[in-house]
């Protein structure tokens, strides 16, 4: 009930394509769901966020889909470049919770 | 404003050996968290203090102890140090206590156990 399930666990882009990350989840009562982003050799820091009365949030080249019915949300990645290459956290929580759950993360590589 | 700062960045220990790793946030945060990342397995929360005097359990306890020591500094304890607790551990911190905020993450401390 707790699990965020993430997929894939690595992602070889070229410069210029999307990259498209899922996520899944069970616990309906999440209602925050938020991305972050790690390069190596550094702690993760917050991307982007949604909660699920929206079903799609964009920030620059960043958009999380969300679909509530299939509890599922996704991470999409325009215009890739070089410099997005990190590994990708997708995160779950429920309102009041101190707690944050994580997905394995996925290592995005976006090849020149 | 140095954020969330971890001492040490690297650590190795034999079997057996007790360490303490620090952390600290100069940002007024109320709650603190300790995670560890293993390769494969995401960031798994160990402990987390919601505000100072706190603290509760989280995913994989066993092993660790914490103490938030005032509202800046969370402490995480290893015991025995056993080689499964060879990992890469973060501390992170958030402003307010029971409302969604981001996480703000350390740069964490690489723990090697022999």
């Amino acid at each position: 009930q707790q699990q965020v399930k993430q997929s894939p666990q690595s992602l070889i882009v070229q410069k210029g394509g999307i990259s498209i990350i899922n996520c899944a989840y069970e616990n309906t009562a999440f209602d925050y769901f938020p991305w972050y982003q790690q390069f190596p050799g550094k702690g993760p820091a917050l991307l982007i966020a949604i909660r699920p009365d929206v079903s799609e949030k964009k920030e620059g080249r960043f958009t999380i889909s969300f679909n509530k019915s299939a509890k599922q949300f996704s991470l999409h990645i325009m215009d890739s470049q070089p410099g997005d290459s990190a590994t990708y956290f997708c995160a779950a929580s429920i309102g009041g919770s101190e707690k944050l759950v994580f997905g394995k993360g996925t290592k995005l590589t976006v090849n020149p | 404003n140095a954020g969330v700062t971890q001492t040490p960045k690297f650590q190795v220990l034999k079997t057996g050996q007790s360490m303490t790793l620090q952390c600290a946030q100069d940002m007024n945060h109320n709650s603190m968290y300790w995670y560890r990342q293993d390769p494969g397995m995401g960031l798994r929360l160990i402990y987390y203090s919601a505000s100072e005097g706190t603290t509760d359990k989280g995913e994989v306890p066993n092993g660790y102890n914490v103490s938030r020591l005032n509202k800046r500094e969370f402490s995480l304890r290893l015991e025995s140090a056993a080689p499964s607790q060879t990992s890469v551990y973060f501390c992170a911190s958030t402003p307010r206590t029971g409302i969604h905020r981001e996480q703000y993450f350390g740069p964490g401390t690489r723990l090697t156990v022999t």
